[in-house]
């Protein structure tokens, strides 16, 4: 089957630094994904990884190890407005299509 | 802005009843993906339509059906609504033939409410 798994909440401190984890068991994995979703909005693309290793991107950096079936998603330097909640999605390849499977959601709540 | 939009952003129906939810795809792109995502809970894939046709589908009943027209943009029908369909529905459109395809772009989303 399909299991994704990460926390269901977090907090921390506007200007900190925060790694949301995230580990997973799927068949045809083609890809990582994550997205951020503010409530009642759609989710955002943040960042993708295919292959093992640390991507970049701003303040977000993403890390992929496929042989531990593990994530983790890095903001630094927090502001509020990343107060939202994190999904960590693996893209799935089986019969001819491609889906992607999502986690449950981190909630990131950022104090001041 | 992804250039996937929805409609209607918000319906509430009632129990039994039917309802057809509308994606326009991003430009450019063939395939669309639906998904459900109930409260505190993360998207469920129910479908996906490639070039007019089903291409894959979730763990949904068949009152869950699907279109997808000529200009790639697609309908999601409930029938037999029931309390737990309340949820927020989305759809996705990429590539599908396109290589370097990598993220699929989400619209806004349609709120449900049966009660």
């Amino acid at each position: 089957g399909q299991n994704i798994d990460q926390p269901t909440e977090m907090t921390a401190t506007e200007g900190a630094i925060v790694q949301i984890n995230c580990t997973y068991q799927t068949s045809g994995f083609n890809g990582l994904f994550w997205y951020q979703q503010h409530a009642g909005e759609a989710p955002t693309f943040l960042s993708y990884n295919v292959l093992d290793g640390l991507e970049e991107k701003g303040r977000f950096s993403s890390f992929l190890s496929r042989s531990k079936g593990y994530s983790y998603l890095l903001l630094k330097e927090l502001q509020m407005k990343d107060s939202a909640s994190y999904l960590c999605a693996v893209r799935t390849m089986n019969t001819g299509f491609q889906k992607l499977v999502f986690g449950t959601g981190t909630r990131l709540l950022v104090s001041p | 802005e992804t250039g996937v939009t929805q409609s209607p952003t918000h319906l509430i129906k009632t129990r039994g009843q039917q309802v057809t939810l509308r994606c326009s795809s991003q430009s450019g792109h063939n395939t669309v993906s639906w998904y459900q995502q109930a409260l505190g809970q993360g998207p469920q894939f129910i479908f996906q339509y490639y070039r007019e046709e089903e291409n894959g589908r979730g763990n949904f009943p068949p009152r869950f059906s699907g279109l997808q027209f000529p200009n790639y943009s697609s309908e999601l029908n409930v029938n037999a609504l029931e309390l737990d369909d309340s949820a927020l529905y989305l759809c996705a459109s990429s590539n599908k033939d396109s290589s370097g395809s990598t993220e699929a772009f989400f619209g806004q989303g349609t709120r449900l409410t049966v009660v």
